[in-house]
């Protein structure tokens, strides 16, 4: 079974300033593909960027982009100039080119200092 | 218009109790599921539709149906109501295939006391 590993329960960052928070994911599938969603204190689940494990370049949404690392099964998401509304949880999500389910990670509690 | 819309919002109830919880999308998504966030953001699926065809059954109690009327709506009712359900259920649709994320509702929020 698929699993995926977030190792970072809480980051803090400064306003303006860059962070990346982690992710690891367990397969033995060769095409999957891999989210990263935002839940703001409204509880609603935001799609922030999806990448394609068949592609080697890294997706990038505007603030947001994702270092893609196949062969090591990590996927981190770093957000630049971070703003105080990108505070959140951030999930990581795995998802096979099969199956239906996406599995997610255990969340960041990403904080922003003004 | 909302894409995927969960009622209620919160739910408050007494344990022993039945209660419903309806989700719709007007995206045109073949597959819907209803995932559980417990009290520490753990995310988990529990059922999945496409087509109104059962296609993902996690190991859950047998006090959680879905019941899926057509592909645009998948309901969850829950009976005997127990103070281990409190958690925010949320209802999710995706097109078929991989590729796509989910779109989810805004959850809700149920508290069995």
């Amino acid at each position: 079974a698929q699993t995926v590993t977030q190792s970072q329960p809480e980051m803090s960052v400064q306003e303006a300033e860059t962070v990346t928070l982690s992710c690891t994911y367990d397969t033995s599938e060769s095409d999957y593909y891999l989210f990263w969603y935002k839940q703001p204190p409204s509880r609603q689940m935001i799609l922030v960027i999806r990448q394609e494990a068949y592609k080697q370049q890294n997706a990038t949404e505007n603030r947001f982009s994702v270092n893609f690392q196949k062969a090591a099964k990590s996927f981190s998401l770093k957000i630049s100039d971070s703003q105080l509304g990108d505070a959140a949880m951030y999930f990581c999500a795995y998802r096979s080119a099969v199956a239906q389910k996406l599995v997610f990670g255990q969340g960041t509690r990403l904080t922003i200092n003004p | 218009d909302t894409a995927v819309s969960q009622t209620p919002k919160y739910l408050v109830t007494q344990m022993g109790n039945d209660k419903s919880i309806k989700c719709e999308q007007n995206l045109g998504h073949d597959t819907m599921y209803w995932y559980k966030q417990d009290s520490k953001k753990f995310l988990k699926i529990m059922f999945s539709y496409n087509n109104k065809e059962l296609i993902i059954n996690e190991t859950v109690p047998n006090r959680f149906s879905p019941k899926s009327p057509d592909k645009a709506h998948l309901n969850l009712h829950i009976n005997s109501l127990e103070l281990g359900d409190s958690a925010v259920y949320f209802c999710a649709s995706s097109q078929a295939g991989g590729g796509y994320g989910y779109t989810f509702g805004s959850g809700t929020r149920l508290t069995v006391v």
